[in-house]
């Protein structure tokens, strides 16, 4: 089964700083990997995903994300921060359940604070 | 409204108790998924629903009782619950089942406390 692991539950920054948030993965195939972000009292809004091609995925709001298949990673990333990116960041892979439907297995999420 | 609503937004119930999740969407999708959002744990699909039949079931106890009357609405029917399934649980919707080319979109969730 496929698995996430994201480094860091929470991550501080301030604001102008450069926003990294960790994401590992495991697959026993080539994966599909996804980021949401989760603004307070809200649901899960996609930022971005990787599926094939070029592997610098550029999502909304200014973030990125690279897939490195040497380093199983998926790493999400901002320039420079802003106070509206405090929020809670979860970093996702697709998945075939065994009924044979699709399915997205999450991280446990890193909690971003930017600080003025 | 638009998007994915969901109500109640809180709800706190004793483990005696029968409630129900309501969940609607306005984006004429055809599949819907309740997720489990736990304190320090991966969020959890539950169950999800294509064309208003279930077509997953992630071996989710059976006090939790999804219903899919129609493609807009899913409610998830709750008995005698246990403290441990207090946490936040999430509604979602997309244009068919399959996250690679489906994505899928969130309601804000209802906050459930099970004393």
């Amino acid at each position: 089964a496929q698995s996430v692991t994201q480094l860091g539950s929470h991550v501080s920054v301030s604001e102008g700083a450069l926003v990294l948030l960790r994401c590992n993965y495991s697959s026993s195939v080539p994966p599909y990997l996804f980021w949401y972000v989760q603004y307070p009292n809200q649901g899960l809004q996609l930022l971005l995903k990787y599926t094939t091609g070029a592997t610098l995925v550029k999502g909304i709001n200014g973030f990125e994300a690279e897939f490195k298949k040497s380093e199983t990673s998926f790493h999400l990333t901002k320039p420079s921060a802003h106070m509206s990116d405090a929020a809670e960041y979860f970093c996702a892979v697709s998945e075939v359940s065994q009924g044979g439907s699709e399915k997205l297995v999450f991280g446990k999420g890193t909690k971003l604070t930017v600080n003025p | 409204e638009t998007g994915v609503t969901q109500t109640p937004r809180h709800l706190v119930m004793g483990m005696t108790n029968k409630k129900s999740l309501k969940c609607e969407q306005h984006l004429g999708h055809n599949a819907m998924y309740w997720y489990k959002q736990s304190a320090k744990k991966p969020l959890e699909l539950m169950f999800v629903y294509s064309l208003e039949e279930r077509v997953e079931n992630n071996s989710v106890p059976s006090r939790f009782s999804p219903e899919c009357p129609n493609s807009s609405h899913l409610f998830l029917h709750l008995h005698t619950l246990q403290p441990e399934d207090s946490a936040l649980y999430l509604c979602a919707s997309s244009q068919a089942p399959g996250p690679l080319y489906n994505e899928q979109f969130f309601g804000p969730g209802t906050r459930l406390t099970v004393l």
